[in-house]
């Protein structure tokens, strides 16, 4: 089956770099995403990598995946308050049903 | 549309009774989804639609739920005899049919059941 984890919570100062990181079970995901959701807003994309790639650059965010530990990062550089929101990380397998499936959800709360 | 609007955004109604939540999906778009988000929670997948058919209801939880999408581009999400249970953001998305999981989500749909 399908699971995806995160740790709930995540504080980091103005200026320093965040981490969130995320597991997730399914091994046949072909891509995995990270998706950033602002309180009152709906869920935005940040950046996805494929299944086959180690790491992924887009300006401040690097994405890392470690395909044999299921294990996926986001770095956010140089985080700022308006970085501050819920990220999820999602998989996704073609051959399951073209559908996501999310994880809980991290806080990241970015102090002065 | 520019993006994916629902309406209404917000819905408060009493136990029992039907509610319907309707999506509408960035113009070209052929695939929806309804997910269903509960407080502290990511979201759950519901539904699949490509285009009028529902390619995947494997996530409605129970025959309370159904949802249409007639011509394909509306999507109305149907609630019969709601419980407090169901008391949740309940979030549209769609996406062109090759893009695998980039999806643009709409503000969502916040339901309260009394």
């Amino acid at each position: 089956g399908e699971d995806v984890e995160q740790s709930l919570f995540l504080s980091v100062r103005e200026g320093d770099s965040s981490v969130i990181n995320c597991t997730y079970t399914d091994s046949s995901s072909t891509y995995l995403y990270w998706y950033k959701q602002e309180p009152g807003a709906g869920l935005q994309l940040l950046t996805y990598i494929f299944s086959n790639m180690d790491m992924k650059q887009d300006q401040r965010l690097t994405v890392l995946l470690n395909k044999k530990d299921k294990h996926l990062s986001l770095r956010i550089a140089d985080t700022q308050t308006g970085d501050s929101a819920i990220y999820f990380c999602a998989e996704y397998n073609r051959g399951g049903g073209n559908k996501l499936t999310f994880g809980t959800g991290t806080q990241l709360k970015v102090e002065l | 549309g520019a993006g994916v609007s629902q309406t209404p955004s917000n819905k408060v109604t009493e136990k029992g009774k039907y509610v319907e939540l309707r999506c509408d999906p960035i113009s070209g778009h052929t695939a929806l989804y309804w997910y269903r988000q509960s407080l502290g929670q990511g979201p759950e997948f519901l539904i699949y639609f490509q285009g009028t058919g529902a390619a995947d209801d494997s996530g409605l939880p129970n025959d309370r739920f159904f949802a249409v999408r007639p011509e394909g581009s509306v999507s109305t999400l149907k609630i019969q005899r709601t419980e407090r249970g169901d008391s949740a953001m309940y979030l549209c998305a769609s996406s062109p049919s090759d893009r695998g999981g980039v999806l643009t989500f709409g503000a969502g749909s916040r339901l309260t059941v009394l």
